[in-house]
């Protein structure tokens, strides 16, 4: 079946625009994570949804980051007044019930904010 | 403070050589440890993973090594391809929690034909 989608696959934005990353799970998953991966570094966590509901926000760098997944699947990054330190690869990853474990990533979406 | 160190920082071997990726991690509540590949433009994909409850697990050429004491865990390629050149991240997670992911910062694995 398909994977992790995730749109669009690059985006530039100029220092303050506001931009909007989505992720497409692999459809029943109901497990949801954000990473940040910078330059030449390993990803590192953002925030994670069970279904709708967002129980762990602790990795998001600051109140201009915000995310949301209302119906259980899709979910969106939304970063607003973007800064040039939020240029990153942004990964989505989906969890399914019948391996507590093993993540399955997303391509990213390439930010650079100019 | 780094949770998951990985060393070395890149690597260079021989095709049909053995690749050793070391990972040391830091939090005693880890209990899931696993290997993910990137290749340039795509996002990580699991190669391997060990729970601490065995000290081995071997899948093809990929085995990991797991050392509970030290708190350290490695990955061993044996046979090594030009296909393997690629990034690899070790990892960990406590899966007790939500088992978000902890990545260590990755080496560059050159397989030379």
């Amino acid at each position: 079946g398909a994977g992790v989608s995730q749109s669009p696959r690059y985006k530039v934005a100029k220092r303050g625009q506001d931009v909007a990353l989505r992720c497409d799970p692999i459809s029943g998953h109901v497990s949801l994570f954000w990473y940040q991966q910078a330059l030449g570094q390993g990803p590192e966590f953002l925030t994670y949804f069970q279904n709708e509901a967002q129980l762990d926000k602790s990795g998001l760098p600051s109140d201009r980051f915000f995310a949301e997944r209302p119906e259980g699947s899709v979910s969106t990054l939304k970063i607003q007044r973007t800064q040039q330190e939020d240029s990153a690869v942004y990964l989505c990853a989906s969890r399914g019930t019948q391996d507590l474990y093993e993540q399955y990533f997303g391509p990213g979406t390439r930010l650079t904010v100019t | 403070q780094q949770q998951v160190k990985q060393s070395p920082q890149s690597l260079i071997v021989q095709k049909g050589g053995i690749s050793i990726i070391n990972c040391a991690y830091e939090n005693t509540a880890f209990d899931y440890f696993p290997w993910y590949q990137q290749f340039p433009g795509k996002g990580p994909a699991l190669l391997i993973a060990i729970r601490p409850d065995v000290s081995e697990k071997k899948e093809g050429r990929f085995t990991i090594s797991f050392n509970k004491s030290a708190k350290q865990f490695s990955l061993h390629i044996m046979d090594s391809q030009p296909g393997d050149s690629a990034t690899y991240f070790c990892a960990a997670s406590n899966t007790g929690a939500n088992s978000k992911l902890t990545f260590g910062k990755g080496i560059t694995l050159s397989v030379r034909p």
